[in-house]
């Protein structure tokens, strides 16, 4: 089946840095992406998403840009701070009936 | 806010045991979801469900089965648990309607099979 993944397991900025988490689609048919964050010991938090009619979408800190050419997505965190450390999941829209989810980025902040 | 809410956060139980994990949410969602979360590979799907008394396989059903009576309400069995069971269990929920929505999920359920 289609699936989802991530450049890069893990990930290591400086405080106040910008972070950028990539994210590989193979499903050029998918609609509906979302980023999650999920913090040890928690559940999965949705962060961000964006439909595929459009290219960039921005959130508090954070913004999505999608490249449906390359079928790629990305998850750009400006200013990094502590709180920011945690696993990064994309994840993308299974044919309108759930969602293919990537393996993870692992983020982590360095004071 | 939307909360879904995991019985358990931690279980210990042993090899052919029956488990039950129970998952509740408070925002009358349609939907309902089961994932087991291992290292290296993600948010698998096991079961999901569109509405009460519905199901549907999700990509690793092997081994599970699921029940929903009511709607806030999403169980995940284990008929008799295996050493390749020990996972971390999530529940999702989401909206119904057309096309995949925003899935809230709860903190998790570890599960060690001994």
């Amino acid at each position: 089946g289609e699936s989802v993944g991530l450049h890069l397991p893990t990930l290591s900025v400086q405080e106040g840095d910008n972070s950028i988490i990539n994210c590989a689609y193979s499903n050029s048919a998918s609609d509906y992406f979302i980023w999650y964050k999920q913090e040890s010991g928690k559940g999965p938090q949705f962060i961000i998403d964006i439909r595929s009619n459009m290219d960039k979408r921005q959130g508090q800190r954070v913004t999505v840009l999608l490249n449906k050419t390359v079928k790629h997505l990305s998850l750009q965190i400006a200013a990094t701070q502590p709180g920011d450390s945690a696993v990064y999941f994309c994840a993308e829209d299974n044919y309108g009936q759930n969602f293919v989810f990537g393996p993870g980025t692992r983020l982590s902040v360095l004071p | 806010d939307v909360k879904v809410t995991q019985s358990s956060r931690y279980l210990v139980k042993r090899t052919g045991e029956k488990v039950f994990l129970e998952c509740v949410q408070d925002m009358d969602h349609e939907n309902m979801f089961w994932y087991r979360q291992d290292p290296g590979l993600g948010l698998r799907l096991i079961y999901f469900s569109y509405d009460v008394k519905m199901k549907e396989k999700g990509d690793i059903p092997e081994g599970y089965s699921v029940s929903r009576e009511k709607k806030e309400r999403f169980s995940l069995i284990l008929e008799s648990a295996s050493t390749n069971q020990t996972s971390m269990y999530l529940c999702a929920s989401s909206w119904g309607g057309t096309g995949a929505n925003i899935q809230y999920f709860g903190a998790g359920t570890r599960l060690s099979v001994l």
